[in-house]
């Protein structure tokens, strides 16, 4: 299945964090989520072949990269309050994603 | 407003009930419709995913999509305890941007 890690994570505001993900046997493309607390996930962005293919709404400080074993980093860098969340990773086939699988998450506390 | 909306609940119902839960939508550029479980501490699971109206069914759940209205459903039959987990509507565009309702926190009682 799909891995992250760390589990969990404390920073401080203004630092720089990398979050890491394992995708799924045979899945080459991965999206990452952040979900606040009660809050449904947001999507951050997807990679497909090494390449960025589709961005939500966040801003440039949230970026990514995938490997060429199809696993994945999310770096936020100037860290604020409010990044600290739940942040998913989700790994499917064929660079649309309708059918993802996620991992279990890392929780980011930003003090 | 919201692309997508979800009644938060939270829901309870007895074991054995249907279980009805609903989103609506604002974009009529939404091609897919997906709905997630979550339980508690975990990552979403996949429960089923549809890109046309009409409906979907696999065993005890079904997934309905209304493109006219801009709602879909997820019924749940013979609901159980091991039900009991927060369920997440989340529907794509071209382009590949995902958006994700706030969730419905069930709770199934034996």
């Amino acid at each position: 299945g799909v891995t992250q890690s760390p589990t969990h994570l404390i920073k401080t505001r203004g630092q720089q964090v990398t979050l890491r993900c394992s995708s799924q046997s045979g899945h080459n493309t991965v999206s990452w989520y952040q979900q606040a607390l009660g809050q449904g996930p947001q999507f951050i962005f997807q990679y497909y072949r090494e390449e960025e293919n589709g961005r939500g709404n966040f801003p440039p400080r949230f970026s990514g990269l995938q490997f060429p074993n199809d696993s994945s980093e999310l770096n936020v860098n100037a860290l604020e309050l409010d990044d600290s969340a739940l942040y998913l990773c989700a790994s499917s086939a064929g660079g649309t994603g309708e059918t993802q699988y996620f991992g279990p998450g890392t929780r980011l506390l930003v003090l | 407003q919201k692309e997508v909306e979800q009644d938060p609940g939270p829901l309870s119902v007895p074991e054995g009930a249907i279980v009805s839960l609903n989103c609506t939508y604002s974009n009529s550029a939404f091609q897919y419709f997906m709905w997630y479980r979550q339980y508690s501490r975990k990552g979403p699971e996949l429960l089923m995913y549809t890109y046309s109206s009409g409906n979907k069914e696999d065993g005890r759940f079904t997934a309905q999509v209304d493109k006219s209205s801009k709602y879909i459903s997820l019924f749940i039959r013979d609901s159980q305890p091991s039900d009991s987990a927060t369920y997440l509507c989340a529907m794509k565009v071209a382009g590949n941007q995902f958006y994700f309702g706030t969730g419905t926190s069930l709770t199934v009682i034996p």
